[in-house]
């Protein structure tokens, strides 16, 4: 499955939009892009995932570019509740394959 | 629908000792993994089953860790005998299919200490 990067961290204020963006300049043709998230002390949960398309639904919307080496997660409003770790993986959904999870990104939401 | 559970929330226990994790996956999914996320190594895929068949343990850090799916709604995750670098938060996630990496539902997690 192809490697993805994400920064460190990232700040966000209450309200505004947090865009958060991975590269996954390896990326195979049949292999989607996930986003979960972990906050803190709770088991990692669901947001929302793409082919190529762009995807949004209640949670986020995912911006995925044209030749799929890169993507952006967005929360449209972030709140307090969002702070939290956010991971991008790449992964060709098939049997035997199982999510592994890179370092992630961990947003902080202030007032 | 309760979610997955893991049993004990929190267990702490003494070098040497046997710890065995539990985890209920949700009714009617087919495929359950073990996670162990510790700072410094962040979150690690175990082992995963599929109709309650391993599937792939390489990520089993050494023989001291076992882990059984004996039926669809049980699972067990054992460390014999406990050392201090086994201390992590261990989690439990199933969901319908390994081909639904979008369905899986994680639980609360085990936080092991061993002293």
């Amino acid at each position: 499955d192809a490697k993805t990067t994400q920064p460190t961290s990232m700040d966000c204020a209450e309200g505004r939009a947090a865009n958060l963006p991975c590269n996954h300049s390896t990326i195979s043709g049949n292999e989607y892009v996930y986003w979960y998230r972990q906050i803190h002390s709770q088991g990692p949960q669901y947001i929302i995932h793409g082919l190529k398309n762009n995807e949004t639904n209640e949670m986020a919307s995912l911006i995925i570019t044209e030749d799929r080496k890169s993507s952006t997660l967005i929360l449209p409003h972030a709140t307090l509740r969002d702070t939290a770790v956010y991971y991008c993986i790449v992964i060709r959904p098939q049997a035997g394959t199982a999510l592994i999870f890179g370092k992630g990104t961990t947003l902080s939401v202030s007032s | 629908d309760a979610g997955v559970i893991q049993s004990p929330r929190h267990e702490v226990t003494e070098m040497g000792q046997e710890v065995t994790l539990r985890c209920k996956p949700i009714s009617g999914h087919n495929s359950l993994f073990w996670y162990r996320q510790t700072m410094m190594r962040g979150l690690e895929l175990l082992i995963y089953f599929n109709n309650n068949v391993p599937i792939d343990d390489s990520g089993m850090p050494e023989d001291r860790f076992s882990a059984k799916m004996p039926n669809a709604s049980f699972s067990t995750l054992k460390i014999q005998p406990s050392e201090p670098r086994d201390s992590a938060v261990y989690f439990c996630a199933s969901s319908w299919d390994t081909l639904i990496p979008g369905g899986y539902t994680f639980g609360s997690g085990t936080r092991l200490t061993v002293v």
